[in-house]
């Protein structure tokens, strides 16, 4: 089945700054990679997700690009803002199969 | 218009007793999920709905877990002789048709087993 790691778990950055999480997938059929943003005591909000026959898609401070070749995606925001504290998760499923898999969650500070 | 809503929002039990735990999707979504949330960690799949029929249970961790969604709307998640190692938050989701619509969660029940 698929498996999905995330990296870094943990991540500080100044406000202003850019962050950016790393996810690997295992299964070349996967198709569909969205990104989640959980703050804490709160449910998963998708902020952003890509498919497989695209490789960048931005939106506003935020971006993702997939590389399926190596079988990663990445989550980047630029200027970031306290509001943008959270635990971040990224997901993949596989064509076909109708669940997500997670990673393990990043969790972000952004540092006054 | 409304979001998805699970009831009740905390749960505390007994070892070895019956829970049963409600999702209530967003109006006109034909697929349904449950997960569950261990501190610290992803959701982890249990459950997916397609209409009334669990399209895959593959996710279910042993048959102390059973789902049900008699009309294609709300969703009861049932487990039976809890154990403290069930203690999770129990999330559920809905999309509109496919796993690869947005899914939007619910705010989850919190399940303590003592």
């Amino acid at each position: 089945g698929e498996n999905v790691e995330q990296h870094p778990s943990t991540l500080s950055v100044q406000e202003g700054d850019s962050a950016v999480i790393k996810c690997t997938y295992s299964d070349s059929a996967s198709n569909y990679f969205p990104w989640y943003k959980q703050e804490l005591g709160k449910r998963p909000q998708l902020i952003i997700d890509i498919r497989s026959n695209v490789g960048e898609k931005k939106d506003q401070r935020i971006a993702v690009t997939l590389n399926k070749t190596a079988k990663h995606f990445s989550l980047h925001i630029t200027e970031t803002q306290p509001e943008d504290s959270a635990v971040y998760f990224c997901a993949a499923i596989i064509q076909g199969a109708q669940k997500l898999v997670f990673g393990q969650g990043t969790r972000l500070t952004i540092n006054p | 218009g409304a979001g998805v809503s699970q009831t009740p929002s905390n749960k505390v039990t007994e070892k070895g007793k019956y829970v049963e735990l409600r999702c209530d999707p967003i109006s006109g979504h034909t697929a349904l999920y449950w997960y569950r949330q261990s501190l610290g960690q992803g959701p982890e799949f249990l459950i997916y709905f397609q209409g009334t029929g669990a399209a895959d249970d593959s996710g279910l961790p042993n048959d102390r877990f059973f789902a049900v969604r008699p009309e294609g709307s709300v969703s009861t998640l049932k487990i039976q002789r809890t154990e403290r190692g069930d203690s999770a938050v129990y999330l559920c989701a809905s999309s509109l048709q496919a796993a690869t619509d947005t899914q939007y969660f619910g705010p989850g029940t919190r399940l303590t087993v003592l």
